[in-house]
């Protein structure tokens, strides 16, 4: 199915830095979700969003839903050693059947 | 709360064998259940839809007749992977969802490496 764009494809980055990522569509959606998958398992859900503008925390990660309806953002603060993982953005649109559409992931690497 | 389980983790099987994958809510409703196949460093591609009782929904591409889906409960659904070939191997993970608050997403279980010799 369609996939939503989703950048960076990777990310290194050193212990205690911050991480940004986007997601971003050509079309609406009324839900934002973000999700970490660990090598082997299957993807847990970190933050969902679904009001236009919406800014959400999770511990140190925080999750805004664009003003547009058509992009998401996810920030890591201080990053730590177990923020490894691959990063997907879902979205769900109206009238879908509940199916979400995904991006193609954001590897993230944190060296000590 | 929200816990999705699927068994077997892993299973290694002999082309031409058919393989049932389960898929268990533990300790919420799930109205709907998705599945979905993963391959190495790529993102979820989505399979199927399912709901309780009702017939799947499969997405386009994807061959009924060889993935045969049943949701029999609100806790559980199977994929059976019919006559399987290498080709079939990959990482195939499902989703629960719930219906309704919280519940109202998708939470995924842990997976199931599928390697067709």
């Amino acid at each position: 199915g369609q996939q939503l764009n989703q950048s960076p494809q990777s990310m290194f980055i050193q212990e205690g830095e911050d991480v940004s990522m986007n997601c971003t569509s050509s079309s609406i959606f009324n839900t934002w979700l973000w999700y970490k998958q660990d090598p082997g398992e299957g993807p847990v859900l970190l933050i969902a969003l679904y009001k236009a503008g919406e800014l959400t925390s999770n511990g140190r990660l925080t999750a805004q839903f664009g003003i547009t309806r058509k992009d998401s953002f996810l920030n890591i603060s201080a990053s730590i050693p177990s923020d490894v993982g691959i990063y997907f953005c879902a979205g769900r649109q109206t009238d879908s059947w509940g199916k979400l559409q995904f991006g193609a992931g954001t590897q993230v690497v944190v060296t000590p | 709360g929200a816990v999705v389980s699927q068994h077997p983790s892993w299973v290694i099987c002999k082309s031409g064998t058919s393989v049932k994958i389960e898929c268990r809510s533990l300790d919420f409703q799930a109205t709907t259940m998705f599945w979905y196949r993963q391959f190495p460093k790529q993102s979820l591609m989505l399979m199927a839809t399912s709901n309780e009782g009702s017939k799947a929904t499969y997405e386009q591409g994807v061959e009924k007749d060889k993935f045969l889906i049943n949701h029999a409960s609100l806790t559980l659904s199977t994929l059976t992977v019919t006559s399987a070939h290498p080709e079939d191997s990959s990482f195939y993970i499902c989703s629960a969802r719930g219906g309704g608050g919280p519940l109202n997403e998708q939470f995924f279980g842990p997976g199931t490496r599928l390697t067709v010799l």
